[in-house]
């Protein structure tokens, strides 16, 4: 089955202690993005990636990092957690057809106390 | 700076109606056009999209009309279904499709 998976959907961490959110897809898309989703801000873009070695912020990228060793995986690092990342976020990856929209991962929900 | 403005949270319809969302946006070099919907415990899954040089994209009970001078959007689900139900996400972006833009959100509710 085409699918992102992302890990863990549920983490709740302490201010400071660095954490890895892994994204995984086996659709061999090119593309790749982070999102966050808060209330009242729909989802905004962290980081994307256009393909192995290839990335570039979005619209929030601070405290956060990505990379792309991989074309099937592209995990984001939380280097310090804070509490202001509280929030849901999302994995997504597409194909080169710019008709087509992201397929996300089913989310992982974040808490940082 | 949002970019992407979808000002109804929500939107309550009756089973077998017209539900119409709406969507608008300030960025006049974006190419495409989305819509996503999204239930609870799930990641957005992707509905229909628009590019720019039309005004109209049909699929099944889904149609998506795009107004470029009045940078609006409009999502169209006729007959509504109890299904239906859920928060449907407007984005945009440019040509590559990856810096995409997305709207705060509708929650849709069709009541049987």
């Amino acid at each position: 089955e085409a699918q992102v998976t992302q890990n863990p959907r549920y983490l709740i961490t302490v201010t400071g202690k660095k954490l890895t959110v892994t994204c995984s897809q086996n659709m061999n898309h090119e593309y790749m993005s982070w999102y966050r989703q808060d209330p009242g801000l729909g989802l905004r873009q962290i980081y994307y990636s256009m393909n192995v070695e290839v990335t570039d912020k979005g619209d929030v990228p601070e405290g956060y990092k990505v990379s792309r060793k991989e074309k099937r995986n592209f995990p984001l690092i939380l280097e310090s957690p804070s509490p202001n990342q509280t929030s849901l976020y999302f994995c997504a990856s597409k194909g080169s057809s710019a008709n087509y929209g992201y397929t996300f991962g089913s989310g992982t929900r974040l808490t940082v106390v | 700076d949002q970019q992407v403005k979808q000002n109804s949270p929500s939107l309550s319809v009756q089973e077998g109606r017209i539900s119409i969302l709406n969507c608008d946006y300030t960025n006049s070099m974006f190419d495409y056009f989305l819509w996503y919907k999204k239930y609870p415990a799930e990641g957005p899954t992707f509905l229909i999209s628009i590019s720019s040089i039309k005004d109209k994209n049909e699929d099944g009970r889904f149609t998506v009309f795009l107004n470029k001078s009045a940078k609006h959007l409009s999502l169209h689900i006729v007959p509504s279904q109890p299904g239906d139900s859920a928060v449907y996400f407007c984005a945009a972006s440019g040509f590559n499709n990856n810096d995409m833009r997305f709207g705060a959100g509708t929650r849709l509710t069709v009541k049987p």
